[in-house]
């Protein structure tokens, strides 16, 4: 089946530390998408990537890190520069044309906590 | 600038029908789409509508979009306990920064269905 899996499921950061969370895809999709989700909050878009070895800084990229060496990968490394760390995290894809449905996909999501 | 909104909580019995509600701000909107959240999960889409539409109904979905007042409404027909979840939302924005599939997300909306 093709879908989007994202790992570890739960994630411990401790201070000064950077980790890495892993968003991999099977379904073809150009496009890739991290998301911060907070309680009682909606998504907000952290990096975007519409092709491989290239990505966007999305609303709040401050703090985080991406890269995208293969279309199925596009990894988000949380900095220690990110001060609140704490959140769902979630990994998005989609096909990449103009115009045209594009849903995205996601994937079952990293929870994030500060140790 | 863009705003998605919902309200944050709607209580209904089993068997009942449900409706949520969405309003948006950017005329822009190509797709608009639901997607439900159960917990610790990522989301799921469950239905979109193309702007130029004004309903759209998938089995016990129904879509309706009010592109004038820019209102979207979700209504779940016969809801069961299995559709307790968070719904959201979402606008997608044509040619955002060259990104032709931003979404949008609303703050998302909690449905408890009561046995």
């Amino acid at each position: 089946d093709g879908g989007i899996t994202q790992s570890p499921k739960y994630l411990f950061r401790k201070e000064g530390q950077n980790v890495t969370l892993s968003c991999e895809q099977n379904l073809n999709h150009d496009a890739m998408y991290w998301y911060r989700q907070d309680p009682g909050q909606g998504l907000r878009l952290i990096y975007y990537s519409q092709i491989v070895n290239d990505f966007q800084k999305g609303d709040i990229a401050e703090g985080y890190s991406v890269s995208r060496e293969k279309k199925e990968s596009f990894p988000l490394t949380v900095t220690s520069a990110q001060k609140n760390p704490t959140a769902f995290y979630l990994c998005a894809s989609s096909i990449a044309t103009t115009g045209g449905r594009k849903p995205q996909h996601f994937g079952d999501g990293t929870r994030l906590s500060i140790l | 600038g863009e705003d998605v909104e919902q309200s944050l909580f709607l209580s209904v019995r089993e068997g009942d029908s449900s409706v949520i509600n969405c309003t948006y701000t950017d005329s822009s909107s190509t797709y608009l789409y639901w997607y439900k959240q159960e917990p610790g999960a990522g989301l799921q889409l469950l239905t979109y509508i193309f702007s130029n539409m004004d309903m759209k109904q998938d089995q016990r979905l129904t879509v309706l979009l009010n592109k004038k007042d820019k209102h979207l409404s979700l209504r779940i027909a016969d809801t069961q306990t299995g559709d307790s979840a968070i719904y959201f939302c979402a606008e997608s924005i044509m040619n955002y920064g060259g990104a032709t599939n931003k979404l949008i997300f609303g703050t998302g909306t909690l449905l408890a269905v009561q046995p």
